[in-house]
């Protein structure tokens, strides 16, 4: 137990569906973090916040949309997806990314299978 | 975006071995992480390292932030079966780098 969670835990949708992953942090961080995870490559940043702010967007394409509510929540909107968009999507959180101590707690993902 | 180059990609190793793998990196980081992943888990952090030389232990694991700041290693001492998983560096300049993994399985 890292103290992030993440739901589901498994997602298949289809194409044309609209779905949303969540990402809770009980650790009292200040910024948090989506990454994808695809097999045999490393894990790929797609968007930071710190203290609500999105502060990083890795050229990430549209149909993938953040938002963060608070400081303990975060949200992946996903709307016609792609099939190699299909990976294991992890959420993560630190402290504040101006922090020296600033190492990141990982949730369990979700993994997600688009057909 | 920088890249970690990690070895070995895998290792299959006898239970009460030790084993050793290393992250290497063309650039400078302030901070070395090691992570461990399970299957169908996130990764968990197993030691964090922040100053170069620095040598940290966590139980049977001990990790190595290099004097050049541009490497890590971490050796397992007598590995057991849970040890099993696929083991990530990661490096902090601004952003967090990963390494793309070693896969270590230990046979009985």
């Amino acid at each position: 137990e890292t103290g992030v969670t993440q739901t589901p835990r498994h997602l298949v949708m289809g194409m044309t569906n609209k779905k949303s992953l969540k990402c809770e942090q009980h650790l009292g961080h200040n910024a948090m973090y989506w990454y994808k995870q695809s097999a045999k490559k490393p894990l790929e940043l797609m968007f930071v916040y710190n203290f609500k702010e999105q502060t990083e967007n890795n050229s990430v394409p549209s149909r993938f949309s953040p938002e963060c509510p608070n400081s303990s929540h975060l949200f992946l909107h996903l709307h016609t997806l792609q099939p190699e968009d299909s990976a294991l999507y992890l959420c993560a959180s630190s402290q504040d990314r101006g922090y020296v101590y600033n190492e990141q707690f990982f949730g369990p993902g979700t993994r997600l299978t688009v057909l | 975006g920088q890249q970690l180059n990690q070895s070995p990609q895998s290792m299959f190793i006898q239970e009460g071995e030790d084993v050793s793998m290393n992250c290497t990196s063309s650039s400078i980081f302030n901070t070395w992480l090691w992570y461990k992943q399970e299957p169908g888990e996130g990764p968990v952090l197993l030691i964090a390292l922040y100053k170069a030389g620095e040598l940290t232990s966590n139980g049977r694991l001990t990790a190595q932030f290099g004097i050049t700041r541009k490497d890590s290693f971490l050796n397992i001492s007598a590995s057991i079966p849970s040890d099993v998983g696929i083991y990530f560096c990661a490096g902090q300049s601004r952003e967090f780098y990963f390494g793309t993994g070693t896969s270590l399985t230990v046979i009985p």
